[in-house]
């Protein structure tokens, strides 16, 4: 079945590092890909997506490539910032309806 | 985006008590809303499609009749969690699908803690 498989976590970075968050995915046909975020006793808000091959979804310096060949939509950020830790989900859907959610990854930016 | 609500944010009830979280679609008319449950530290899991004027459809392992569902409006959805026990303890969070996109957009989430 559809599935999504992200790095775990804990991952803890200095502000201004470059961030990468791994994700791959498993699924027929044509899926559609997202990153999620999460702060801290909130809901999940939608970061970036992106819906057919060699897109590119970004939004606040956070960029994904949907990457068919290789079944992967990697988060990265060029240079973190404190306001930046939360938790990310990758996700993936086929109908808009069904979500297949990674596990997701913790990121803590220290000054 | 969508802009979602739920109320209450932070609920606090009694064993045996029963517990209703509200999900408002703020913006545009939903006819389909999704129910989320998060244990700590753990990844979203759908407990059912809310579909507006008819049942809801629930996915394999969630009690129907523990976790009631209605939809009564193209902008409401509620969760009632019926006699709530500690283990109902978690976080609970509502979404609703854009019409004509595949994009699902969140609530802020309900922490039920049952005593």
């Amino acid at each position: 079945g559809d599935s999504v498989t992200q790095m775990e976590g804990p991952v803890t970075l200095s502000e201004e590092a470059f961030l990468t968050i791994n994700c791959t995915y498993t699924a027929t046909g044509y899926p559609s890909l997202f990153w999620y975020v999460q702060y801290p006793g909130e809901g999940l808000q939608l970061l970036l997506k992106a819906t057919k091959a060699d897109d590119k979804g970004s939004n606040k310096g956070f960029e994904a490539t949907y990457r068919k060949e290789t079944t992967s939509f990697h988060l990265e950020k060029g240079s973190v910032q404190v306001s930046d830790s939360a938790v990310y989900f990758c996700a993936l859907t086929k109908s808009g309806n069904q979500f297949y959610f990674g596990t997701g990854t913790s990121l803590t930016v220290i000054p | 985006g969508a802009v979602v609500s739920q109320h209450p944010s932070r609920v606090i009830c009694k064993s045996g008590t029963s517990v209703k979280i509200e999900c408002r679609s703020l913006d545009f008319q939903a006819t389909t809303m999704f129910w989320y449950r998060q244990f700590p530290k753990q990844s979203l899991m759908l407990m059912a499609t809310s579909n507006e004027g008819s049942k809801a459809t629930y996915e394999q392992g969630v009690e129907k009749d523990k976790f009631l569902i209605n939809h009564a409006s193209l902008t409401l959805s509620t969760l009632t969690v019926t006699s709530a026990h500690p283990e109902d303890s978690s976080f609970y969070i509502c979404s609703v699908r854009e019409g004509g996109t595949d994009t699902q957009y969140f609530g802020p989430g309900t922490r039920l803690t049952v005593l």
